[in-house]
């Protein structure tokens, strides 16, 4: 089946650090791949996708490659804020389409001014 | 012009009772869907509906009913709650095809005690 398995939290940085979580996936074919971000008591919204093999999916700073040879889509952010404090969902879908979503277990992201 | 709006916020009730949860979307989309989010963050679907139609139902006890009397609304109900029914339940909704975003709710963050 379809999986997807994100860097365990919770990830602290200082403002302006440099971002990483690590997302990779088990699919057959080609998912498309999407980070979705939960900001504090908020519902999840999507940040990025990207739907096919060495695509950048980019929004907001971040930026996301799909990497098909290694299965992974990491999140990156140069320089990060303290609004970027969220927990933030990597997931996939075969079709692309939202009704075959499959989530990571989600990250934790602090970041402190 | 809330997109995905759930009712209530906040839920506590005592083990056995029986509760709803009401969801409305405003986006005209076809595909509704119930999550649940336990207390590890982690995000799992309960049950998708197509049009009024139910299209998935994963692994849920049958206490977990869920109801859409019409396309932009889907209700969860629950009977005999239990201590591990405790956890933040998701609304969200789609277009029924192509490739498309979920737009989720901000949650209903139901205790049982």
């Amino acid at each position: 089946g379809n999986s997807v398995t994100q860097m365990e939290g919770p990830v602290t940085l200082s403002e302006e650090a440099f971002l990483t979580i690590n997302c990779t996936y088990t699919a057959t074919g080609y998912p498309s791949l999407f980070w979705y971000v939960q900001y504090p008591g908020e519902g999840l919204q999507l940040l990025l996708k990207a739907t096919k093999a060495d695509d950048k999916g980019s929004n907001k700073g971040f930026e996301a490659t799909y990497r098909k040879e290694t299965t992974s889509f990491h999140l990156e952010k140069g320089s990060v804020q303290v609004s970027d404090s969220a927990v933030y969902f990597c997931a996939l879908s075969p079709s692309g389409s939202a009704r075959q979503l499959t989530f990571g277990s989600g990250t934790q992201l602090t970041v402190l001014p | 012009d809330t997109a995905v709006s759930q009712t209530p916020k906040y839920l506590v009730t005592q083990m056995g009772n029986d509760k709803s949860i009401k969801c409305e979307q405003n986006l005209g989309h076809d595909t509704m869907y119930w999550y649940k989010q336990d207390s590890k963050k982690f995000l799992k679907i309960m049950f998708s509906y197509n049009n009024k139609e139910l299209i998935i139902n994963e692994t849920v006890p049958n206490r977990f009913s869920p109801k859409s009397p019409d396309k932009a609304h889907l209700n969860l109900h629950i009977n005999s709650l239990e201590l591990g029914d405790s956890a933040v339940y998701f609304c969200a909704s789609s277009q029924a095809s192509g490739e498309t975003e979920a737009f989720f709710g901000q949650g209903t963050r139901l205790t049982v005690v």
